[in-house]
């Protein structure tokens, strides 16, 4: 059974980077089966999908983000990481990394996801 | 961006009663809208995929139709351990996109 957890600081002062790291046990981040996502939830706007990385290591991001956001990813350590830059109080919320499965069929969904973690961007 | 306009916000339902709530898109989505379930301090479990497809492991009280914009999910039988925030999700359109979220609650 594949599990994610999502790994990082708690606390972000403004215009700092935010990084988080997503550690993936029970399937391989390089797997052409799936795509790794972040997507993050506050109370003001929901759950917002801030971008993936693919099997090949590609990304793609939310245009939203005005292109502050990197996500990576270290096969040898089966994990996946965002930074998110120029970090704002507006970038306070819970963030979470999901395995997005159904690819190789036609769909594309979030069938796993991670405990998600508490960022909070404060001075 | 595709927005996905959910409702009602919340609703309040007994035990053993039908829920329904829908969501519909700003644009056509065809049939490429996901369900999730999320309990207070949990992660979203994904329940329907590709509008009507049951997730594996999901009771079959749970139940999703819809193609185009409009779209509807329904649980039939409502039980106490369904009681969480119901979100749809778009997956036709870059960016993917989540509806505002149903809570539901036992009355």
């Amino acid at each position: 059974q594949v599990q994610l957890q999502e790994s990082g600081p708690g606390l972000v002062k403004p215009s700092q980077t935010l990084s988080l790291t997503c550690s993936v046990s029970g399937g391989s981040i390089s797997s052409g089966r799936y795509y790794w996502s972040w997507v993050r939830q506050t109370a003001g706007k929901g759950l917002e999908w801030i971008g993936r990385i693919y099997p090949s290591g590609d990304t793609s991001y939310n245009p939203s983000l005005k292109s502050r956001a990197t996500i990576s990813g270290d096969t040898s350590k089966n994990q996946f990481s965002l930074k998110l830059s120029s970090a704002t109080v507006a970038d306070t919320a819970v963030y979470y990394c999901a395995r997005e499965g159904g690819i190789a069929v036609g769909y594309k969904y979030f069938d796993h996801w991670g405990r998600g973690t508490l960022v909070t961007v404060s001075s | 961006d595709t927005q996905m306009t959910q409702s009602p916000s919340s609703l309040s339902a007994s035990v053993g009663d039908g829920v329904t709530i829908t969501c519909q898109a700003s644009q056509d989505i065809s049939k490429y809208l996901n369900w999730y379930q999320q309990k207070p301090g949990k992660a979203p479990k994904l329940v329907i995929y590709d509008a009507s497809h049951l997730e594996t492991g999901v009771p079959s009280r749970f139940s999703g139709s819809g193609s185009g914009t409009d779209f509807t999910f329904t649980i039939s039988d409502l039980q106490p351990e369904d009681i969480a925030t119901y979100y749809c999700q778009q997956y036709d359109n870059f960016p993917p996109t989540f509806g505002g979220g149903t809570k539901v609650e036992i009355k």
